[in-house]
């Protein structure tokens, strides 16, 4: 256990309908990241939170797709009108710092398969 | 063509052997990390590496930032070894690219 945890950790749905994922990180970190991982790849990188303010956002990250993350602590990924290339796992992690240099700590991941 | 790719994509091996996992990028970079995802998907940080070599336990990871390689070792392999070992490069815009990963199964 990392101490970044993810709800909920398998998610079904059926191709038009909205899913929300939540991602809770250590709480002392500040940064925050969403990858999305698709069977035999490595993760892509999605988006990145510093506190509160998203800082960047891959071009993977379609209009479909927002991320929040309030106050700085949890974190949600929503995705709209689910297509069944979104199945993936979503993986979210956490860190300490204020670069892609330092530690990041990795949730279990959510498994989104959308039919 | 991935930016970061790795050698090789799958690896078999016997308890007790020696195992080396090469990662190669193409620009420069501000860290690499190496990373053990089990299966369910769990990823654990090995390894932050920015220059030089890191030792761990039986882990042990190098980087040579001339040549923009990078390799894991395993010594004294185990069966508990066997995940899928990724390789993650940090650009200094924060960035993250991964490897494709290596499926390691170590074999009693």
């Amino acid at each position: 256990d990392t101490g970044v945890s993810q709800d909920p950790r398998h998610k079904i749905t059926k191709r038009g309908q909205n899913v929300t994922f939540r991602c809770d990180p250590i709480s002392e970190h500040n940064r925050l990241y969403w990858y999305r991982q698709t069977l035999g790849q490595g993760p892509e990188f999605l988006t990145y939170f510093q506190n509160e303010a998203q800082l960047e956002k891959s071009r993977l990250l379609s209009d479909r797709f927002s991320a929040e993350r309030p106050k700085g602590s949890f974190s949600t990924l929503e995705i709209q009108r689910t297509e069944q290339g979104d199945s993936a796992m979503y993986l979210c992690a956490s860190s300490l710092g204020y670069r892609a240099s330092y530690e990041q700590y990795f949730g279990p991941g959510t498994r989104l398969t959308v039919t | 063509k991935n930016e970061v790719e790795q050698s090789p994509q799958n690896l078999t091996a016997q308890e007790g052997e020696f195992i080396t996992i090469n990662c190669s990028y193409s620009v420069g970079i501000s860290a690499l990390h190496w990373l053990q995802q089990h299966p369910g998907g769990g990823i654990v940080s090995l390894f932050m590496l920015s220059s030089g070599k890191k030792k761990h336990g039986r882990l042990i990871a190098t980087i040579n930032i001339q040549e923009k390689h990078s390799s894991l070792h395993i010594t004294a392999s185990h069966p508990r070894d066997s995940a899928v070992y990724i390789c993650a490069v940090a650009y200094n815009n924060n960035d993250m690219r991964f490897g494709a990963g290596t499926r390691l199964t170590v074999k009693p």
